[in-house]
C-alpha cells in the first residue's frame, strides 16, 4: 500500500521558535490533511489542502500542498507551550473511504 | 454542526471477555464511518470502515468485528478479548464529498 514518510519523528525546541515538519510520498495524493493529537484525545483537524500548490494558514500554522502532489509541509511560527503534541499528516488518493494514508507522526516537545 | 461521540472513554477488561465500543455522529447524513486503533501514542491503523448501513469493510484480520445498525451509529465488538487488543480506539467520520476525516475523543482499552 501507499506510505507516507513524515519527519522529523521528534522535535525538541524552545518556546518561541518556529517549527517545520513535512511528509513525502512516492505516490500522488489529491488531498493533504494535518492533524494534532493531545495526549489521551482524538486527533483534531488543523488544516486541509485540496489543490496542488495550495498554501493555507490557520493562525500561527501554515501548510502547503506540494506542486508534485507527493509532499506537504506544516510550519508553526512562534511556538507556545500548548503546541505540544503529536502532529500527523494524512494523504488521500481518492477512490474510496479507505484511501486515507497517515504518517507516523511528529512528536513536538517544547522546553521552557 | 456535526459532532461525533464515542464511549466508554476508558475500559479495563479481562482476557476472554466481550467488548462493545459505540460511536454516534450527529448533524450529517449517510457519513462514512471508521474505526482506527492507535498503539503507543502514534501510528493510526484502520480497522473497519463503512459506507452505509450494514456495509462493513475490514482492513485487518483479527478477533474484532464492527456493525452499523443505524445510519449514524458504528459499533466495535469482540466476543473474546486478547491482551494484544489493548490500545486507543478512535471512531471517525467523513462525508463523501471531500473525505476529510474527523475523529471522536477516543476510547482507552486495557485488557488484563
Amino acid at each position: 500500500g501507499q506510505q507516507l514518510n513524515q519527519s522529523p519523528q521528534s522535535m525538541f525546541i524552545q518556546e518561541g521558535e518556529d517549527v517545520s515538519m513535512n511528509c513525502t510520498s512516492s505516490s500522488i495524493f489529491n488531498t493533504w490533511l494535518w492533524y494534532k493529537q493531545d495526549p489521551g484525545e482524538g486527533p483534531v483537524l488543523l488544516i486541509a489542502l485540496y489543490k496542488a500548490g495550495e498554501l493555507t494558514s490557520n493562525g500561527r500554522l501554515t501548510a502547503q500542498f506540494g506542486i508534485t502532489r507527493k509532499d506537504s509541509f506544516l510550519n508553526i511560527s512562534a511556538s507556545i507551550p500548548s503546541d505540544v503534541g503529536i502532529y500527523f499528516c494524512a494523504g488521500l488518493s481518492g477512490g474510496g473511504a479507505d484511501g486515507l494514508t497517515f504518517g507516523k507522526g511528529t512528536h513536538l516537545i517544547i522546553q521552557p | 454542526s456535526q459532532t461525533i461521540h464515542q464511549w466508554p472513554a476508558t475500559l479495563v477488561q479481562p482476557v476472554g471477555s466481550p467488548l462493545s465500543l459505540e460511536c454516534t455522529v450527529e448533524g450529517t447524513s449517510n457519513p462514512n464511518l471508521y474505526w482506527y486503533r492507535q498503539a503507543a501514542g502514534r501510528g493510526l491503523q484502520l480497522l473497519f470502515y463503512s459506507v452505509g448501513i450494514g456495509q462493513i469493510s475490514s482492513e485487518v484480520p483479527q478477533n474484532l468485528s464492527a456493525s452499523r445498525p443505524q445510519d449514524r451509529q458504528f459499533i466495535l465488538s469482540s466476543k473474546k478479548l486478547l491482551l494484544s487488543d489493548s490500545g486507543f480506539y478512535l471512531c471517525a467520520w467523513s462525508t463523501g464529498e471531500r473525505d476529510t476525516i474527523y475523529f471522536g475523543e477516543g476510547s482507552w482499552l486495557t485488557v488484563v
